[in-house]
Protein backbone atom coordinates (compact mmCIF):
# COMPACT_ATOMS: atom_id res chain seq x y z
CA UNK A 1 0.00 0.00 0.00
CA UNK A 2 1.38 3.38 -0.77
CA UNK A 3 2.03 5.72 2.25
CA UNK A 4 1.82 8.72 0.39
CA UNK A 5 -0.27 10.05 -1.71
CA UNK A 6 0.39 13.49 -4.25
CA UNK A 7 -2.39 15.55 -5.51
CA UNK A 8 -3.10 16.77 -7.70
CA UNK A 9 -2.17 13.99 -10.27
CA UNK A 10 -1.37 16.22 -12.92
CA UNK A 11 -0.94 20.22 -13.35
CA UNK A 12 -0.23 22.22 -16.45
CA UNK A 13 0.89 25.68 -15.99
CA UNK A 14 1.90 28.89 -17.55
CA UNK A 15 6.15 29.55 -17.44
CA UNK A 16 6.72 32.20 -14.79
CA UNK A 17 3.40 31.17 -12.32
CA UNK A 18 4.46 28.80 -9.01
CA UNK A 19 3.37 25.71 -9.22
CA UNK A 20 2.12 23.84 -5.58
CA UNK A 21 1.75 20.16 -5.11
CA UNK A 22 0.39 18.45 -1.79
CA UNK A 23 1.35 15.09 -0.42
CA UNK A 24 -0.61 13.16 2.53
CA UNK A 25 1.14 10.21 4.21
CA UNK A 26 -0.62 7.79 6.80
CA UNK A 27 1.64 7.24 9.53
CA UNK A 28 3.86 8.64 11.96
CA UNK A 29 7.20 10.06 10.19
CA UNK A 30 10.93 10.26 10.74
CA UNK A 31 11.59 12.71 7.53
CA UNK A 32 9.69 13.59 3.89
CA UNK A 33 11.75 13.97 1.07
CA UNK A 34 10.59 15.62 -2.64
CA UNK A 35 12.02 13.93 -5.75
CA UNK A 36 11.74 15.11 -9.20
CA UNK A 37 11.92 12.83 -12.23
CA UNK A 38 12.32 13.45 -15.62
CA UNK A 39 10.58 11.42 -18.30
CA UNK A 40 12.37 8.00 -18.68
CA UNK A 41 15.14 9.12 -16.34
CA UNK A 42 15.64 8.05 -12.54
CA UNK A 43 14.58 10.46 -9.97
CA UNK A 44 16.46 12.91 -8.61
CA UNK A 45 16.54 14.73 -4.62
CA UNK A 46 15.42 18.09 -4.19
CA UNK A 47 14.38 18.18 -0.64
CA UNK A 48 14.62 16.50 2.92
CA UNK A 49 12.41 18.30 6.01
CA UNK A 50 12.56 16.37 9.57
CA UNK A 51 9.48 15.56 11.42
CA UNK A 52 10.32 18.59 13.89
CA UNK A 53 10.55 21.15 10.70
CA UNK A 54 7.62 23.11 9.71
CA UNK A 55 9.42 24.62 6.94
CA UNK A 56 12.38 24.33 4.70
CA UNK A 57 13.81 26.24 1.18
CA UNK A 58 15.93 25.32 -1.49
CA UNK A 59 16.30 28.04 -4.32
CA UNK A 60 13.10 28.10 -5.64
CA UNK A 61 11.39 25.32 -3.55
CA UNK A 62 9.42 25.58 -0.64
CA UNK A 63 8.52 22.43 1.33
CA UNK A 64 5.90 22.95 4.19
CA UNK A 65 5.12 19.76 6.92
CA UNK A 66 2.17 19.40 8.88
CA UNK A 67 2.41 16.42 11.31
CA UNK A 68 -1.08 16.93 12.55
CA UNK A 69 -2.28 16.99 9.12
CA UNK A 70 0.02 14.42 8.28
CA UNK A 71 0.35 16.24 4.54
CA UNK A 72 3.61 18.15 3.14
CA UNK A 73 3.09 20.56 0.19
CA UNK A 74 6.36 21.48 -2.77
CA UNK A 75 6.04 24.89 -4.00
CA UNK A 76 8.18 26.24 -6.80
CA UNK A 77 7.78 29.45 -7.56
CA UNK A 78 8.72 31.50 -10.75
CA UNK A 79 8.13 27.90 -12.73
CA UNK A 80 10.76 27.15 -15.67
CA UNK A 81 10.05 25.16 -19.05
CA UNK A 82 12.91 22.70 -17.42
CA UNK A 83 10.54 22.21 -14.25
CA UNK A 84 8.68 19.97 -16.28
CA UNK A 85 8.70 16.72 -14.55
CA UNK A 86 7.04 14.19 -12.25
CA UNK A 87 7.17 15.17 -8.59
CA UNK A 88 7.17 12.67 -5.45
CA UNK A 89 7.12 12.22 -1.92
CA UNK A 90 8.50 9.81 -0.15
CA UNK A 91 7.93 9.13 3.37
CA UNK A 92 9.99 6.97 6.23
CA UNK A 93 7.28 5.61 8.85
CA UNK A 94 8.69 6.08 11.91
CA UNK A 95 11.25 2.90 13.47
CA UNK A 96 12.09 2.16 9.84
CA UNK A 97 14.92 2.03 7.24
CA UNK A 98 12.54 2.64 3.99
CA UNK A 99 10.70 5.33 2.36
CA UNK A 100 7.54 4.84 0.33
CA UNK A 101 6.84 6.30 -2.47
CA UNK A 102 3.78 8.41 -3.48
CA UNK A 103 2.00 8.03 -7.25
CA UNK A 104 3.11 11.54 -7.96
CA UNK A 105 2.09 14.52 -9.62
CA UNK A 106 2.94 15.11 -13.37
CA UNK A 107 3.81 18.94 -13.78
CA UNK A 108 3.71 20.58 -17.18
CA UNK A 109 4.96 24.10 -17.58
CA UNK A 110 4.34 25.80 -20.87
CA UNK A 111 6.34 28.00 -22.39
CA UNK B 1 32.28 9.78 -9.95
CA UNK B 2 29.56 7.32 -11.40
CA UNK B 3 27.04 7.30 -8.52
CA UNK B 4 24.70 4.58 -8.94
CA UNK B 5 25.07 2.47 -11.48
CA UNK B 6 22.59 -0.24 -12.89
CA UNK B 7 23.26 -3.24 -15.34
CA UNK B 8 21.73 -3.83 -17.73
CA UNK B 9 19.71 -0.74 -19.08
CA UNK B 10 17.50 -3.23 -20.98
CA UNK B 11 16.55 -6.46 -21.11
CA UNK B 12 13.51 -8.82 -22.80
CA UNK B 13 12.98 -11.88 -21.21
CA UNK B 14 10.56 -14.79 -22.04
CA UNK B 15 8.08 -16.42 -19.57
CA UNK B 16 10.15 -18.81 -16.95
CA UNK B 17 13.58 -17.32 -17.63
CA UNK B 18 16.02 -16.53 -15.24
CA UNK B 19 18.06 -13.15 -14.64
CA UNK B 20 19.97 -10.79 -12.47
CA UNK B 21 20.21 -6.94 -12.78
CA UNK B 22 23.16 -5.64 -10.56
CA UNK B 23 23.39 -2.40 -8.92
CA UNK B 24 26.94 -0.53 -8.16
CA UNK B 25 27.46 2.09 -6.24
CA UNK B 26 31.18 3.83 -5.59
CA UNK B 27 29.94 6.39 -2.77
CA UNK B 28 30.17 4.01 0.28
CA UNK B 29 26.77 4.04 1.08
CA UNK B 30 25.41 1.71 3.44
CA UNK B 31 21.68 1.17 2.44
CA UNK B 32 20.69 0.21 -0.83
CA UNK B 33 17.26 -0.35 -1.65
CA UNK B 34 15.55 -1.86 -5.11
CA UNK B 35 12.34 -0.52 -6.55
CA UNK B 36 9.92 -1.06 -9.14
CA UNK B 37 7.94 1.74 -11.41
CA UNK B 38 4.63 1.05 -12.74
CA UNK B 39 2.33 3.20 -14.59
CA UNK B 40 0.38 4.98 -12.16
CA UNK B 41 1.88 3.06 -9.47
CA UNK B 42 4.25 5.45 -8.09
CA UNK B 43 7.70 3.46 -6.80
CA UNK B 44 7.10 0.52 -4.95
CA UNK B 45 10.04 -1.16 -2.36
CA UNK B 46 10.69 -4.50 -3.60
CA UNK B 47 13.97 -5.18 -0.89
CA UNK B 48 16.48 -3.05 0.78
CA UNK B 49 19.79 -3.80 2.46
CA UNK B 50 20.96 -1.87 5.47
CA UNK B 51 24.78 -2.74 5.07
CA UNK B 52 26.99 -5.90 3.84
CA UNK B 53 25.59 -9.41 4.22
CA UNK B 54 21.72 -8.06 5.06
CA UNK B 55 18.63 -7.59 3.59
CA UNK B 56 15.25 -7.24 4.24
CA UNK B 57 11.83 -7.44 2.48
CA UNK B 58 9.40 -4.50 1.05
CA UNK B 59 6.45 -4.22 0.10
CA UNK B 60 6.31 -6.31 -2.78
CA UNK B 61 8.90 -8.76 -2.52
CA UNK B 62 7.30 -12.09 -4.10
CA UNK B 63 9.32 -13.36 -7.23
CA UNK B 64 12.37 -11.29 -6.22
CA UNK B 65 15.28 -12.37 -4.24
CA UNK B 66 18.35 -9.88 -4.02
CA UNK B 67 22.09 -10.47 -2.51
CA UNK B 68 24.46 -8.06 -0.69
CA UNK B 69 27.99 -9.98 -0.42
CA UNK B 70 29.72 -6.75 -1.52
CA UNK B 71 28.92 -3.16 0.38
CA UNK B 72 29.36 -1.59 -3.56
CA UNK B 73 26.86 -3.88 -4.82
CA UNK B 74 22.77 -5.28 -4.94
CA UNK B 75 21.75 -7.86 -6.63
CA UNK B 76 18.18 -8.54 -7.73
CA UNK B 77 17.44 -11.56 -9.21
CA UNK B 78 14.36 -12.80 -11.11
CA UNK B 79 14.13 -16.71 -10.72
CA UNK B 80 11.42 -17.64 -13.13
CA UNK B 81 10.22 -14.20 -15.11
CA UNK B 82 6.45 -13.55 -15.23
CA UNK B 83 4.91 -11.06 -17.14
CA UNK B 84 3.73 -9.33 -13.67
CA UNK B 85 7.56 -8.27 -13.87
CA UNK B 86 7.36 -6.43 -16.81
CA UNK B 87 8.77 -2.95 -14.95
CA UNK B 88 10.93 -0.39 -14.52
CA UNK B 89 12.84 -0.96 -12.18
CA UNK B 90 15.17 1.50 -10.00
CA UNK B 91 17.81 1.14 -7.80
CA UNK B 92 19.19 3.69 -4.81
CA UNK B 93 21.24 4.04 -2.16
CA UNK B 94 21.96 6.27 1.01
CA UNK B 95 25.05 7.13 3.36
CA UNK B 96 22.16 6.77 6.69
CA UNK B 97 18.84 6.16 7.31
CA UNK B 98 17.30 9.00 6.73
CA UNK B 99 19.18 10.59 4.08
CA UNK B 100 18.50 11.20 0.05
CA UNK B 101 18.67 8.65 -1.48
CA UNK B 102 20.89 8.30 -5.09
CA UNK B 103 19.32 6.67 -7.96
CA UNK B 104 20.23 4.48 -10.97
CA UNK B 105 19.02 5.50 -14.54
CA UNK B 106 16.90 2.11 -14.40
CA UNK B 107 16.60 -0.63 -15.96
CA UNK B 108 13.59 -1.49 -18.33
CA UNK B 109 12.59 -5.08 -17.90
CA UNK B 110 9.92 -6.47 -20.11
CA UNK B 111 8.69 -10.45 -19.72
CA UNK B 112 6.91 -11.96 -22.88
Amino acid sequence: SQQGEEDPQALSIQEGENATMNCSYKTSINNLQWYRQNSGRGLVHLILIRSNEREKHSGRLRVTLDTSKKSSSLLITASRAADTASYFCATDASGTYKYIFGTGTRLKVLA
Amino acid sequence: NAGVTQTPKFRVLKTGQSMTLLCAQDMNHEYMYWYRQDPGMGLRLIHYSVGEGTTAKGEVPDGYNVSRLKKQNFLLGLESAAPSQTSVYFCASSYLAGRGYTFGSGTRLTVV
